[in-house]
């Protein structure tokens, strides 16, 4: 199975600031990578497939980027409803393993 | 709009089964399949498997082989997922998801706890 591993796995920030999540997969994965996200009690939204490519309806200051086994998620100018656990999901090859996570908090 | 609606909450004895069900509407059920994912209590997402509305066809994690079956029934457009033997690290919120292929599951369902506990 691939592995998933985001760092990190917890990181405080502001309302306005800019934030950076990776995720590097144990193999390579090509463009094969979603990112998640999910707030507390609720089911996980998908923000972007395809390692870059933003989903209908999802705020334009979420992007991603990255191929092969390095990924980044990039969050700009953070909300209050930006504070969620995020996840990212290899979509290469079954079973399509998720990392961790990394909880987002309010400083 | 997409709607994934599921059961409620089950509390089950050690090796017992559970099904839990998924209604979908909002979309065309049979050009699409449905994913299977599971969260043990303050834990990440893992993925179960997945079962296509066109042809019923499967693809389960191999952790999960031989204790999960994956349905659909195309004439209510509901999801199933059964698993058998149950034992108390299944405790975890179930959640089904519309998913062309099994790997990016778009549309979630609101979750379905199952607790096992003698």
């Amino acid at each position: 199975d691939i592995q998933m591993t985001q760092s990190p796995s917890s990181l405080s920030a502001s309302v306005g600031d800019r934030v950076t999540i990776t995720c590097r997969a144990s193999q390579g994965i090509a463009n094969y990578l979603n990112w998640f996200q999910q707030k507390s009690g609720k089911a996980p939204q998908l923000l972007i497939s395809a390692a870059s490519n933003l989903q209908s309806g999802v705020p334009s200051r979420f992007s991603g980027s990255g191929s092969g086994t390095d990924f980044t998620l990039t969050i700009n100018s953070l909300q209050p409803e930006d504070f969620a656990t995020y996840y990212c999901q290899q979509s290469y090859s079954s079973p399509y393993t998720f990392g961790q996570g990394t909880k987002l908090e309010i400083k | 709009q997409v709607q994934l609606l599921q059961s409620g909450a089950e509390v089950k004895k050690p090796g017992a089964s559970v099904r839990v069900s998924c209604k979908t509407s909002g979309y065309t059920f049979s050009k699409f399949g449905v994913t299977w994912v599971r969260q043990a209590p303050g834990q990440g997402l893992e993925w179960m498997g997945w079962v296509s509305a066109y042809n019923g066809g499967t693809n389960y994690a191999q952790r999960f082989q031989g204790r999960v079956t994956m349905t659909t029934d195309t004439s209510t457009t509901t999801g199933y997922m059964e698993l058998r033997s149950l034992r108390s690290d299944d405790t975890a919120v179930y959640y089904c998801a519309r998913d062309l292929w099994g790997s990016t599951a778009d549309t979630w369902g609101q979750g379905t706890l199952v607790i096992v506990s003698s």
